[in-house]
């Protein structure tokens, strides 16, 4: 199975500046048949449901602001908040579905400094 | 828009089983896979379990494999877990999720989330 690990367990960030988050996956991801990176990425704020920002690694969920970019590719990847906003404080999980089980990462708590 | 309603959760006791149902409505539910996810108190997401959008395949993170159930009924476009021998650490919000991806089947991203229903396992 696929083990998910993210960095930090969390940060605080100035509103307006970036915030990284990153996700390392034991196995590779990368699907070589379609050139795909089988990697997702969600904000989960308290109270509401996880909701989905990013897929293949980098394609942003409709709606999603393009403040929020995904990058990375096999097994290192990178979610990057940019100017950050008041409304973006959350947990944020990566997640691969790279086949069953679809194991997500411990999550990253984003708070404002 | 997509709804997905979950229901079912309580207290239970060590040992004991629950049903939870997820209702969905506005997307042609029969196309699409749709998962479990758990949240226990102060801890992170879990995905549980999948079912392929025509119940023809099942999938299980190991620690739920022979106590739980996943299943549908597409002609009331509604998702079941059912949970037996439940366990003190099987204490969570249990959310139903739609895959992103239609008729694809080992299942995906996850695209739209229910609100949770919170299962309390307790002696």
């Amino acid at each position: 199975d696929i083990v998910m690990t993210q960095s930090p367990g969390s940060l605080a960030v100035s509103l307006g500046e970036r915030a990284t988050i990153n996700c390392k996956s034991s196995q590779s991801v990368l699907h070589r048949p379609n050139n795909k990176d089988y990697l997702a990425w969600y904000q989960h704020k308290a109270g509401q449901p996880p909701k989905l920002l990013i897929l293949w690694a980098s394609t942003r969920a409709s709606g999603v602001p393009d403040r929020f970019s995904g990058s990375g590719s096999g097994t290192d990847f990178t979610l990057t908040i940019s100017n950050l906003q008041a409304e973006d404080v959350a947990v944020y999980y990566c997640q691969a579905y790279y086949g069953p089980p679809h194991s997500f990462g411990q999550g990253t708590k984003l708070e404002i400094k | 828009q997509v709804q997905l309603v979950e229901s079912g959760g309580g207290v239970v006791q060590p040992g004991a089983s629950l049903r939870l149902s997820c209702t969905a409505s506005r997307f042609t539910f029969n196309t699409y896979g749709m998962h479990w996810v758990r949240q226990a108190p102060g801890k992170g997401l879990e995905w549980v379990a999948f079912s392929r959008n025509d119940g023809g395949m099942e999938y299980y993170v190991d620690s739920v494999k022979g106590r739980f159930t996943i299943s549908r009924d597409n002609s009331k476009s509604t998702l079941y877990l059912q949970m037996n021998s439940l366990t003190t650490e099987d204490t969570a919000v249990y959310y139903c999720a739609k895959d992103g991806s239609p008729n694809d089947g080992d299942g995906n991203w996850s695209d739209s989330w229910g609100q949770g229903t919170l299962v309390t396992v307790s002696s």
